[in-house]
């Protein structure tokens, strides 16, 4: 079965700041996807990156970018000059190719980020 | 356009009682899911529709668990015999595309509280 890890149950940064969230997943599978869902307090999931494991490239999406190391199973995801308004639970999320009928999403246990002004 | 809408938003109920759960997903997606999402934890999923048929149902917990999509788009899931271990929220989510790394839409979920 697969899992996803998120091993940082809390971080915090400076509002402006760098930080990353870490993701590692398991998988006996070589074709995939990932996903980083943003979900803030009032618990509307939205998606904010995804990664398609075929492509070498890291997926990047304005201040939001990811480091995917296929070989070692490993999702990061920076973001860059934060703002009061990334503060959310982050949750690393995965799911093979679309076989029929095995869509679902496995989701790691989350980040709490607070951003600090 | 409306997303994706769930209710009730809060749901309380007394231990043994059935409660029934409603997504209205985006207009025109067919796929649906559902997960649960323990205080503290991430969603797990529970159960998956494309159009009317229940393609995967291998998160139910239990065969208190039903859910169903008769015509394709509102989808009911139900909780028989509610039990306290079942407090959680439960998310709805619907999809457009079947193949793909498409996007999952959230609803803003049902906060079920079993006393």
């Amino acid at each position: 079965a697969q899992t996803v890890t998120q091993s940082q149950p809390e971080m915090s940064v400076q509002e402006a700041e760098t930080v990353t969230l870490s993701c590692t997943y398991d998988t006996s599978e070589s074709d995939y996807y990932l996903f980083w869902y943003k979900q803030p307090p009032s618990r509307q999931m939205i998606l904010v990156i995804r990664q398609e494991a075929y492509k070498q490239q890291n997926a990047t999406e304005n201040r939001f970018s990811v480091n995917f190391q296929k070989a070692a199973k490993s999702f990061s995801l920076k973001i860059s000059d934060s703002q009061l308004g990334d503060a959310a639970m982050y949750f690393c999320a995965y799911r093979i190719v679309s076989n029929f009928g095995n869509e679902k999403l496995t989701f790691g246990t989350g980040t709490r980020l607070t951003i600090i002004p | 356009g409306a997303g994706v809408s769930q209710s009730p938003r809060y749901k309380v109920a007394k231990r043994g009682q059935d409660v029934a759960l409603r997504c209205d997903p985006i207009s025109g997606h067919v796929s649906l899911f559902w997960y649960q999402q323990a205080l503290g934890q991430g969603p797990e999923f529970l159960t998956y529709f494309q159009n009317e048929a229940q393609l995967d149902k291998s998160g139910l917990p239990s065969d208190r668990f039903f859910a169903e999509r008769p015509e394709g788009s509102v989808s009911t899931l139900k909780i028989q015999r509610t039990q306290q271990e079942d407090s959680a929220v439960y998310l709805c989510a619907s999809s457009y595309r079947t193949a793909g790394p498409y996007e999952q839409y959230f609803g803003p979920g049902t906060r079920l509280t079993v006393t």
